[in-house]
């Protein structure tokens, strides 16, 4: 079965501009996840969809972040205007349910100068 | 917020020898999973172990859990070089929304 599918794998920004990361997680999972990951550092939970419903965005900087997921497949995450400590790898990760393996992409490193 | 917490936070053995990782984690949990993370890919799970189970193996992974400690570890047996790589533990917490809470992970070398 195809992985998780995140597209683009890198993009440089200047710091005030904006950016989307999309993501097509496995089929037939209900459950996807949005991570930040910044260097050195372990995965940060920004948002986690259920279908397309939104189970959890505490950490999501709502000011400059927003995320949807189209009739519950696919994501995309957006930051406008991003700032320099946006720089990070954006991780999806999708699940058939909640709890249970996480399936990840190879993730959208983000450089912002 | 950060659950995990990893120790070491890196490692350096020779090959062929055994490394073991160590999770602490605070609040009560459903499960406990192991991720591995090769520089500038995705994580890819290894192993997910239960609040009642206390050991458990895969390959030559072993993972046990003492939930009176909240802890966890993470051993590899007979290292090779292809396991160098840095490893995450994540935890499931029962109370509040059923999200994946990651550590700050353990760095491990593993020298030819």
């Amino acid at each position: 079965e195809a992985g998780v599918a995140q597209s683009p794998r890198y993009k440089i920004i200047e710091k005030r501009q904006s950016v989307a990361f999309w993501c097509n997680p496995i089929s037939g999972h209900a459950t996807l996840y949005w991570y930040q990951q910044i260097l050195g550092q372990g995965p940060k939970l920004l948002i986690q969809f259920q279908n397309n419903g939104v189970v959890d965005d505490s950490q999501l900087p709502k000011d400059r972040f927003s995320a949807e997921r189209l009739k519950g497949v696919d994501s995309t995450l957006k930051i406008q205007p991003a700032k320099l400590e946006d720089s990070a790898v954006y991780l999806c990760a999708s699940t058939r349910g909640l709890g249970g393996e996480l399936f990840f992409g190879e993730g959208s490193r983000l450089t912002v100068l | 917020s950060q659950q995990g917490e990893e120790d070491p936070q890196a490692l350096s053995i020779q090959e062929g020898e055994n490394a073991t990782m160590n999770c602490s984690y605070k609040t009560s949990i459903n499960n406990l999973q192991w991720y591995r993370q090769n520089s500038g890919r995705g994580l890819v799970h290894l192993i997910l172990i239960r609040s009642n189970e206390r050991e458990k193996h895969s390959g030559r992974l072993r993972v046990t859990l003492d939930t009176s400690k909240k802890s966890s570890s993470l051993l590899i047996t007979a290292s090779r070089a292809a396991d160098t790589a840095s490893y995450f533990c994540a935890t499931d917490r029962i109370q509040g929304a059923q999200k994946l809470v990651f550590g700050q992970g353990t760095r491990l070398t593993i020298n030819p």
